[in-house]
């Protein structure tokens, strides 16, 4: 049972460009999201997140929304560069974030130069 | 500031052999600790989390077990590993309400 599904396995990009990650759950207890980033070889590192109170967060070139009534949350990159080429992962967490995360699938981000 | 450390980084096991992968984290006390799998196409699967010295929590039925002995040490492990059991494992903390952090991983293969 997928709680946490990101339906997209990849997605390419032109550099400059807004970057669209998308990230769907089915358990309404959830109420706090994050998204993560890795590259190959590494453990994941943590981008940006949101709690279920807020619709919207924004960190430099990274936005994350949240869409409480669809179960919806994405992550929004702009400017895309290169060094953003990554898998990305969202996960989410019940008791705002003193749960265990549960993640997604990941989606692999390719910026084209 | 905390850290988290992970080793080995890489291991190749026969099929049967035992498994001990360690994870140490420093700078803070009594956090939340987690092994993950990475496996294609599966994401980041839970396979373990604890909150405390000797507090397990299994989430899937595996090949696998964990144990934490100290606050800050924790550790996966398998008496004879299956050739399914090869992936990359994570170990992660959080603790407070904060992100989780993710220690450096494991590629273990099993041949």
């Amino acid at each position: 049972d997928q709680q946490v599904k990101q339906n997209s396995p990849s997605l390419s990009v032109q550099e400059g460009r807004i970057s669209i990650l998308n990230c769907d759950y089915t358990n309404s207890m959830f109420d706090y999201f994050l998204w993560y980033k890795k590259y190959p070889a590494e453990g994941p590192t943590f981008l940006i997140s949101i709690s279920s109170i807020k619709d919207k967060n924004e960190d430099g070139r990274f936005t994350v929304f949240l869409n409480k009534s669809a179960k919806h949350l994405s992550l929004h990159i702009v400017p895309s560069q290169p060094g953003d080429s990554a898998v990305y992962f969202c996960a989410a967490s019940i008791n705002f974030g003193n749960e265990k995360l549960t993640f997604g699938t990941g989606t692999r981000l390719t910026i084209i130069p | 500031s905390q850290t988290i450390h992970q080793w080995p980084a890489t291991l190749v096991q026969p099929v049967g052999s035992p498994l001990s992968l360690e994870c140490t984290v420093e700078g803070t006390s009594n956090p939340n600790l987690y092994w993950y799998r990475q496996a294609a196409g599966r994401g980041l699967q839970l396979l373990f989390y604890s909150v405390g010295i000797g507090q397990i929590s299994s989430e899937v039925p595996q090949n696998l077990s964990a144990s934490r002995p100290q606050d800050r040490q924790f550790i996966l492990s398998s008496k004879k590993l299956l050739l399914s059991d090869s992936g990359f494992y994570l170990c992660a903390w959080n603790g407070g309400g904060t992100e989780a952090f993710f220690g450096q991983g494991t590629r273990l293969t099993v041949v």
